[in-house]
């Protein structure tokens, strides 16, 4: 199947510092890669899709300036976290659709970040 | 917006069947899934289903799909402790995957 790769799977920082979580698509090419958050006690929250070669589109209540998204390649797109908060943290999933004769109806999802701010 | 809705919890004796339920809007659906977290893990994806599928069928598994209702449910034959978890349904449109709220799955021993 389609293999996506999320590093790191743990992270702790700083307050006030920035932090950047990569996706991989290791055995396929994404032109369109997704990354959601995970608030405790609820569901998965679509923050923006991340297209290659162009800008993201952010959902609609997500900071495009604290929540930086760069898919310079179609292997890879990164979410930075800019001067991160306490109430930054929290879980966040990357995923990215495969082409549509792999995995399972095309969408694959990394491992996961658990970002901790203190 | 497409909405995805599921219990929050469900208490299951082990060796019990658990059924868990979701509903959805988005009629334009072509993919829908059923995924798996554990307490600081990842997602796991369990099974799928394609939207033009009434059941499917998948070792203690079995996904059904009411497109009509818009109503899909993942039933657990013989729970186990270790299906303890988190469960969420997810609704694939063209364009992104819309997950549920999740269902937090209890299996007594």
């Amino acid at each position: 199947g389609a293999v996506v790769s999320q590093h790191p799977s743990r992270v702790i920082c700083k307050s006030g510092t920035s932090v950047k979580i990569e996706c991989r698509s290791l055995d396929f090419q994404a032109t369109t890669m997704f990354w959601y958050r995970q608030f405790p006690k609820k569901s998965l929250m679509l923050m923006a899709t991340s297209n290659e070669g162009s800008k993201a589109t952010y959902e609609q209540g997500v900071e495009k300036d604290k929540f930086l998204i760069n898919h310079a390649s179609l292997t890879l797109s990164t979410l930075t976290v800019t001067s991160a908060h306490p109430e930054d943290s929290s879980f966040y999933i990357c995923s990215a659709r495969a082409p549509s004769d792999r995995n399972l109806g095309g969408y694959t999802f990394g491992s996961g970040t658990r970002l901790t701010v203190v | 917006g497409e909405d995805v809705e599921q219990s929050l919890f469900l208490s299951v004796r082990e060796g019990d069947s658990s059924v868990i339920n979701c509903t959805y809007t988005d009629s334009s659906s072509t993919y829908l899934y059923w995924y798996k977290q554990e307490p600081g893990a990842g997602l796991q994806l369990l099974t799928y289903i394609f939207s033009n599928m009434d059941m499917k069928q998948d070792q203690r598994l079995t996904v059904l799909l009411n497109k009509k209702d818009k109503h899909l449910s993942l039933r657990i034959a013989d729970t186990q402790t270790g299906d303890s978890a988190i469960y969420f349904c997810a609704d694939a449109g063209y364009q992104k995957v819309t997950f549920g709220t999740g269902t937090k799955l209890q299996v007594i021993p």
